[in-house]
């Protein structure tokens, strides 16, 4: 079955960067693109950007730009998260989620908590 | 981007039907027949509900349904049960090539 597994809690000093990686299983990695959406606590969803996990290209939305990179590992079925420049509004759990083919995101990891404090 | 406008509440009885709608643009909503909605229970990832404005993943209840009229999208739920209790969100694909999502509405179940 379609499996996304996400990696573990972490905790962040302010002006830091953090690491979230997302190790899939069950699919054709390539076959379908990958999205990022956090969720700050108790709060909504936020879309932070998409990658092609096929040729590596991403579109990140404006608010992070400069400040995140969406990469992926063909040869782990893995792809990453990386935000820097770290603040406080960043504390939130992080999904990596797959795309359906249909513009609608279809599987869901099981979310990373990341907090910003000093 | 702003976000899409949604209720952030609704509320019914066992047995009811409900409707939760989804306010966006002709950049968003209006522009694309790309909307979806996500049902989220405390603590849990949030789970495909509706795709493309009107279809149900497989294994989705067809008491779960969604239209669309103009930039305006609607989720509506009939015979609600108690597990229908959770957060809802619509989201939609934009002419910017980027997604949005709706603030959230909290459905209760009485």
């Amino acid at each position: 079955q379609v499996q996304l597994v996400q990696s573990g809690a972490e905790v962040k000093k302010p002006g830091a960067s953090v690491k979230v990686s997302c190790n899939t299983s069950g699919y054709t990695f390539t076959s379908y693109y990958m999205h990022w959406v956090r969720q700050a606590p108790g709060q909504g969803l936020e879309w932070m950007g998409i990658i092609n996990p096929s040729g590596g290209s991403t579109t990140y939305a404006q608010k992070f730009q400069g400040r995140v990179s969406m990469t992926r590992d063909t040869s782990t079925s893995t792809v990453y998260l990386e935000l820097r420049s770290l603040r406080s509004e960043d504390t939130a759990v992080y999904y990596c989620v797959r795309d359906s083919s249909q513009h609608a995101f279809d599987m869901w990891g099981q979310g990373t908590v990341v907090t910003v404090s000093s | 981007q702003s976000a899409l406008t949604q209720p952030a509440s609704v509320s019914g009885s066992p047995g009811q039907s409900i409707t939760i709608s989804c306010t966006g643009t002709s950049s968003d909503v209006g522009a694309y027949n790309y909307v979806s909605w996500y049902q989220q229970h405390p603590g849990k990832a949030p789970k495909l509900m509706i795709y493309d404005v009107t279809n149900r993943p497989s294994g989705v209840s067809n008491r779960f349904s969604g239209s669309k009229s103009g930039n305006t999208a609607s989720l509506t739920i009939s015979g609600l049960q108690a597990e229908d209790e959770a957060d809802y969100y619509c989201s939609s694909y934009t002419s910017s090539h980027s997604w949005v999502f709706g603030g959230g509405t909290k459905l209760t179940v009485l």
